[in-house]
């Protein structure tokens, strides 16, 4: 099966500083990629995605990159708030196929 | 509020007993999953229904067994679990299956069912 796996499973940032959450994925096939937030008793929150013919892609205080040469992808949190406070997964898709997710990065905003 | 709603939240169960996990989802999709989220572990999938059609069962045992009486409810039957079952189950949907273009894929989860088997 693929493999989808993040560099650092905890991180930690001050509170009005820049985020960056990594990911690896191992299938150059997987053309869709999915960013999700789960805080603690509920469950993943879809954020922002991308696509494999994109290599950036922006929200609201969130920027997803993506780098096919590598098969690196990452989510930039712009002025971290203590609300961003979670667990963030990555999921990767090819086509006609099912997600697979990472194991998650914790995400701990310092007030 | 993420329009899908599961129940219960906390289930305790023994070896022997069977109990059912529910979900219900408002938003109108067409497709209905099950996931299980087990500490450091990456999300698995269990079970896939499209139109209330199984489209997808990723070899997880029979003690498990989901129903989908319609497009908006999904049931997860459980009956001889073991201890290694313990973990927090998902549901989620989706406006269409897999198949059914990228951004219709995007899934939608409910704050899941956290069970501990004895």
């Amino acid at each position: 099966g693929e493999s989808v796996g993040l560099h650092l499973p905890t991180l930690s940032v001050q509170e009005g500083d820049n985020s960056i959450i990594n990911c690896a994925y191992s299938n150059s096939a997987s053309d869709y990629f999915i960013w999700y937030k789960q805080e603690s008793g509920k469950g993943p929150q879809f954020i922002i995605d991308i696509r494999s013919n994109m290599d950036k892609r922006q929200g609201q205080r969130v920027t997803v990159l993506l780098n096919k040469t590598v098969k690196h992808l990452s989510l930039q949190i712009a002025a971290t708030q203590p609300g961003d406070s979670a667990v963030y997964f990555c999921a990767e898709m090819y086509t006609g196929n099912q997600f697979y997710f990472g194991t998650g990065t914790s995400l701990t905003v310092i007030p | 509020e993420t329009g899908v709603t599961q129940t219960p939240r906390h289930l305790v169960m023994g070896m022997t007993n069977k109990k059912s996990l529910k979900c219900e989802q408002h938003l109108g999709h067409n497709a209905m999953y099950w996931y299980k989220q087990s500490a450091k572990k990456p999300l698995e999938l269990m079970f896939v229904y499209n139109f209330k059609e199984q489209t997808e069962n990723n070899s997880v045992p029979s003690r498990f067994s989901p129903e989908c009486p319609n497009s908006s409810h999904l049931f997860l039957h459980l009956h001889t679990l073991q201890p290694e079952d313990s973990a927090l189950y998902l549901c989620a949907s989706s406006p269409e299956g897999l198949a059914g273009g990228l951004a219709k894929n995007i899934q939608y989860f409910g704050a899941g069912t956290r069970l501990s088997v004895l």
